[in-house]
Order: structure tokens, then sequence, then C-alpha cells
């Protein structure tokens, strides 16, 4: 039961690059979320989705794109990627929105120079 | 502003005893509480959930309680172990847009 994988675990891009953070979960979720996690910081929400073909915005979404063209994929992308976003990111997915677990990935590190 | 706030951001206490953990949040119009467990370099994983209309809730030598009225959940940690050591997360969902709105965390030590 592989349940969230991200991909890649660590990235090291150069300002201005651009990238996609790969999120697929095995578990028939429909909610799936993407978060950054800052030190000292809590975790905050940079999109959501609610079901294939639907996103929404969170507290963070500038800089961010997201898609939802499966139930399993939940990609997100960097478009010009700055020193700010420098963070760990963290997906997560649950059967529903707000009232089941969620379940998160093992995180990816970024670090833009 | 809904806001969730963990105090200490650290505790380091002697392996075998009990311990408790606290979370306070604004609003007591929440959807579920949740507390999490993250270690080093690793993912977070779920420990419990509570939802709005319960008082608490146990796994093994975990229980966690809510009290909406006063803005407070904590999370009792029976007899602990080395194996225990890792930042405790607690989160909120308060309405329908499914956030869970973050605390920063309690880096728990527990020393042989």
């Amino acid at each position: 039961n592989a349940g969230v994988t991200q991909t890649p675990k660590f990235q090291v891009l150069k300002t201005g690059q651009s990238m996609t953070l790969q999120c697929a979960q095995d578990m028939n979720h429909e909610y799936m979320s993407w978060y950054r996690q800052d030190p000292g910081m809590g975790l905050r929400l940079i999109h959501y989705s609610v079901g294939a073909g639907i996103t929404d915005q969170g507290e963070v979404p500038n800089g961010y794109n997201v898609s939802r063209s499966t139930t399993e994929d939940f990609p997100l992308r960097l478009l010009s990627a700055a020193p700010s976003q420098t963070s760990v990111y963290f997906c997560a997915s649950s059967v529903t929105g707000t009232n089941t677990e969620a379940f998160f990935g093992q995180g990816t590190r970024l670090t833009v120079v | 502003k809904q806001e969730v706030t963990q105090i200490p951001a650290a505790l380091s206490v002697p392996e075998g005893e009990n311990l408790v953990l606290n979370c306070s949040f604004t609003d007591s119009a929440i959807y579920n509480l949740q507390w999490f467990r993250q270690d080093p370099g690793k993912g977070l994983t779920s420990l419990l959930l509570i939802q709005s209309s319960q008082r608490e809730q146990t796994s093994g030598r975990l229980n966690a309680s809510l009290d909406k009225s006063s803005g407070r959940s904590t999370l009792y940690i029976a007899a602990s172990q080395p194996g225990d050591s890792a930042t405790y997360l607690c989160a909120v969902i308060w309405d329908s847009n499914y956030q869970l709105i973050w605390g920063a965390g309690t880096k728990l030590i527990i020393k042989p």
C-alpha cells in the first residue's frame, strides 16, 4: 500500500527556473492538497482539490499552479522559482476534506538559489 | 483570525513519564482537530482525529481530548519511550474550504 507518493525528495533550482512537484495517491481519495512548511511556522495551504477537474486556492497560492486531471495525481508547478519558495512541500489526501484523517507524502525539500 | 498555538515549542522528559502536549485554538466552531507526528526528514503521520461532536479519542498509549468551549486540546502520552521523540503537530479545520490550520508544533525529546 503506497499511500501518498511525492517526487522528487530533494531539488535545487536556480531563480527563475520552473519545475513540477509530483504527487500521487492510490487510495481513491477525492480530496488532495499541497502545503509548504517553513521553519518555526505551521504548515500553510497552497492549493487544494475536492475532486478531478476541481481545484482552488489556499492561503499562499501565488507563484504556484495546480491541476487535477485524474483522481490519483495532483502535481504542483512552480512557474518561476524565487528564493522565497525555498521550503519543504507536502502533499496530502483524504477521503473527504473535513471529517476524515489526512495522509501525507514524505515531502519535497526545495532550495532555490 | 483563526489561529492554532502550541506551547511549549520544545519539551524534554525522562523515559517512562506520562506527559501532556497542549494545543489552543481561537474560535470554537471547528469541524475537527487532528494530532500528527513528524519525524525528522519524514512526512506527517496522523495520530488521532477528534470530530467536533467528540470529547476524546484514544489509540494505544495516546489520548487526545477536545474542549471547544475553552479552545483547547491536549495530547496525553502514557509511559513515554525514546521512540516517541518527534515533533507533534496540532491542526484544526474550521470551515468548508477544508483547510487545515496548523500549530507550529512541539518538539518532544524522550531521554533514555
